[in-house]
């Protein structure tokens, strides 16, 4: 079993869908969760950070954290064409003694939305 | 802010040569910088991490002497790749952290190296 699952898709929607995005893990040593967006031949950019259970909103972006189910959620509102991209869950641990946070992503879930 | 900035985006080369690719964090300091694989609709795939002026860790089965990663200040990473064949073609990324254990990574544009 993968530490992180995520469905690949791909996932097609009409312009202003609302489109949900989810992630399950198994570590419950997880405690940092991020939302990433990759346009293709671009490198992945952070959509979303969170570290505690419940929702946090950004603009059309709302992130959903539920720990006692390990099941992270990106909802996306009012979905554009441009908003067409890879979005990547990344979840790391806690590292109390100076380390890094070493991330693990899911697959990655390749989303469409036509106009 | 938090902008990372990974040259050269795009590399052609011959089989054989040694190509070297930069990773800068423009407007914070980088206390530990990541190196990442992609391959084509697939996930990254962490190759190594390094520390300011600290010998980076690799990742089981990637080799150091064909990857060579340098640390040299808070705002550079270099990684090498050391006589490069077209097995060694893919998607390079970086990404950068700032210092405490709850700072997200940020990630450059990446680097497509094509070795004929």
């Amino acid at each position: 079993q993968k530490e992180v699952e995520q469905d690949p898709g791909p996932l097609s929607v009409p312009e202003g869908a609302i489109v949900s995005l989810n992630c399950t893990y198994s570590n419950s040593a997880f405690q940092y969760f991020m939302w990433y967006r990759q346009y293709s031949r671009k490198g992945p950019e952070l959509l979303m950070y969170t570290y505690s259970s419940g929702n946090k909103e950004d603009g059309r972006f709302t992130a959903q954290v539920d720990k006692s189910s390990k099941y992270i959620s990106l909802f996306i509102r009012d979905s554009q064409p441009s908003d067409s991209a890879t979005y990547l869950c990344a979840m790391s641990p806690i590292m109390f003694s100076g380390g890094y946070n070493k991330l693990i992503f899911g697959a990655g879930t390749r989303l469409a939305v036509h106009p | 802010g938090a902008v990372v900035s990974q040259h050269p985006s795009r590399v052609i080369c011959k089989s054989g040569t040694s190509v070297k690719i930069e990773c800068r964090s423009l407007d914070f300091q980088a206390t530990t910088m990541f190196w990442y694989r992609q391959f084509p609709k697939k996930s990254l795939m962490l190759m190594a991490t390094s520390n300011e002026g600290s010998k980076a860790t690799y990742e089981q089965g990637v080799e150091k002497d064909k990857f060579l990663i340098n640390h040299a200040s808070l705002t550079l990473s270099t990684l090498t790749v050391t006589s490069a064949h077209p097995e060694d073609s893919s998607f390079y990324i970086c990404s950068a952290t700032g210092q405490g254990f709850d700072q997200p990574q940020h990630f450059g544009d990446g680097t497509r190296l094509s070795i004929l």
